[in-house]
């Protein structure tokens, strides 16, 4: 059982450049999450999704965008990256509504953008 | 929104001690989660509880709603043990997530 799992694991980009976070999930979870994790700082929801097709926007959204096309895959889209994107993020799901349930992690995507 | 505070942000105790970590929020929840994230890995779940206590192994969560605080504790702590661990609570009502604290980074000494 893969869990949530998230590619790649490491990634440096150029000012400008963009890129895709993928992310899947093999339990059936309606519910899926982008959150991105700075220094110092709690983890901040960029995107969530509460099923196929339907997405919306988290505290952080500015510079992403995310499609939930299926089930199992949520994908983070970087356009234009910025340093100020810089940061370790992290996909989650979790069988029902917001933290009410036990989330499941990937094992996070460490972007450097330079 | 509701704000999570954790207490130590950096913890160093020796192998085999008694620790305790507190995590404090200003709004009535409907679950707090306790997590567990080591160097350069993953985020795994701990903990989930809406009331009293719980217990795994030697880890022990606790949570008390009326004055909106939990614990979580390790006995006979292990270098193992070493790791950030984030208290985070879900105010209900809607399906965006988490609020999470910054963590507290904890080593064991062997």
């Amino acid at each position: 059982n893969a869990g949530v799992t998230q590619t790649p694991k490491f990634r440096i980009l150029k000012i400008g450049q963009s890129m895709t976070l993928q992310c899947t999930q093999d339990m059936n979870h309606n519910y899926m999450y982008w959150y991105r994790q700075d220094p110092g700082m709690g983890l901040k929801l960029i995107y969530y999704s509460v099923g196929a097709g339907i997405t919306d926007k988290g505290e952080v959204p500015n510079g992403y965008n995310v499609s939930r096309s299926t089930t199992e895959d949520f994908p983070l889209r970087l356009e234009l990256a910025a340093p100020s994107q810089t940061s370790v993020y992290f996909c989650a799901s979790s069988y029902s509504m917001g933290g009410g349930t036990e989330a499941f992690f990937g094992q996070g995507t460490r972007l450097t953008v330079v | 929104k509701n704000e999570v505070e954790q207490s130590p942000q950096n913890l160093t105790a020796q192998e085999g001690e008694f620790i305790t970590i507190n995590c404090s929020y200003s709004v009535g929840i409907s679950a707090l989660h306790w997590l567990q994230q080591h160097p350069g890995g993953g985020i795994v779940s701990l903990f989930m509880l809406s009331s009293g206590k719980k217990k795994h192994g030697r880890l022990i969560a606790t949570i008390n709603i009326q004055e909106k605080h939990s614990s979580l504790h390790i006995t006979a702590s292990h270098p193992r043990d070493s790791a950030v661990y984030i208290c985070a609570v879900y105010s209900g009502g809607g399906a965006d997530g988490l609020t999470f604290g910054k963590g507290t980074h904890l080593i064991i000494q062997p």
